[in-house]
């Protein structure tokens, strides 16, 4: 398997621009994960999916950000508009049941908001 | 709320020494413990996950334990090497999420 797939690795955009970022999970993991790493906050979990519901969105930041899962293969973290704290590194991770496998990330996108 | 602390934030040794990370969660309530590598402008790459059952897991020169009920796990690495540089975090999944320690940013020097 390929792992986890990002697209773009990296995204620069300007201030109130929509963006949106890709996940592909690895084949059969039905948990899906949307997390963000900034120097101040660490890593953060923002979303997660179990067999494409949204299970807990709790640490979605601001109604700004919206995720979608339409199939077991796909993801995208939207983000409208943008603003500069968003600029951070974002990362799509994906598991089988979490307590009990290991979780497995994706590369992160890299975005940066001017 | 979970919190996650790592310590120390910063380790530097010279290589071949053994060394000890360490990490500790304020709610033992947890289902896991995993340690993940991060290298510089990388993503996350899982070493090794501790059920809430187990005490202690091992994979080659790494040996992560845990003790739920002091809230403490450690990740003892032997034979330190110049490739092992980098930043080390643990997580715990807890009540439906995932709770991240800070990292500890590990340089072996050669």
């Amino acid at each position: 398997d390929a792992g986890v797939i990002q697209s773009p690795r990296h995204e620069v955009t300007e201030m109130g621009q929509e963006v949106t970022l890709r996940c592909k999970p690895i084949s059969g993991h039905d948990y899906l994960f949307w997390y963000r790493q900034t120097m101040m906050r660490g890593l953060e979990l923002l979303i997660y999916f179990n067999n494409n519901v949204p299970i807990d969105d709790s640490g979605m930041p601001e109604d700004r950000f919206s995720a979608k899962m339409p199939n077991a293969s796909f993801s995208t973290l939207k983000i409208q508009p943008s603003e500069p704290r968003d600029s951070a590194v974002y990362f799509c991770a994906s598991s089988l049941r979490p307590r009990a496998y290991e979780q497995y990330f994706g590369p992160g996108t890299r975005l940066t908001v001017t | 709320k979970q919190e996650v602390t790592q310590i120390p934030a910063a380790l530097s040794v010279p290589e071949g020494e053994n060394l000890v990370l360490n990490c500790s969660f304020t709610d033992s309530a947890i289902y896991n413990l995993q340690w993940f590598r991060q290298d510089p402008g990388k993503g996350l790459t899982s070493l090794l996950l501790i059920q809430s059952s187990q005490r202690e897991q091992t994979s080659g020169r790494l040996n992560a334990s845990l003790d739920k009920s002091s809230g403490r796990s450690t990740l003892y690495i032997a034979a330190s090497q110049p490739g092992d540089s980098a930043t080390y975090l643990c997580a715990v999944w807890g009540n439906n999420d995932m709770r991240f320690g800070a990292g500890t940013r590990l340089t072996v020097k050669p």
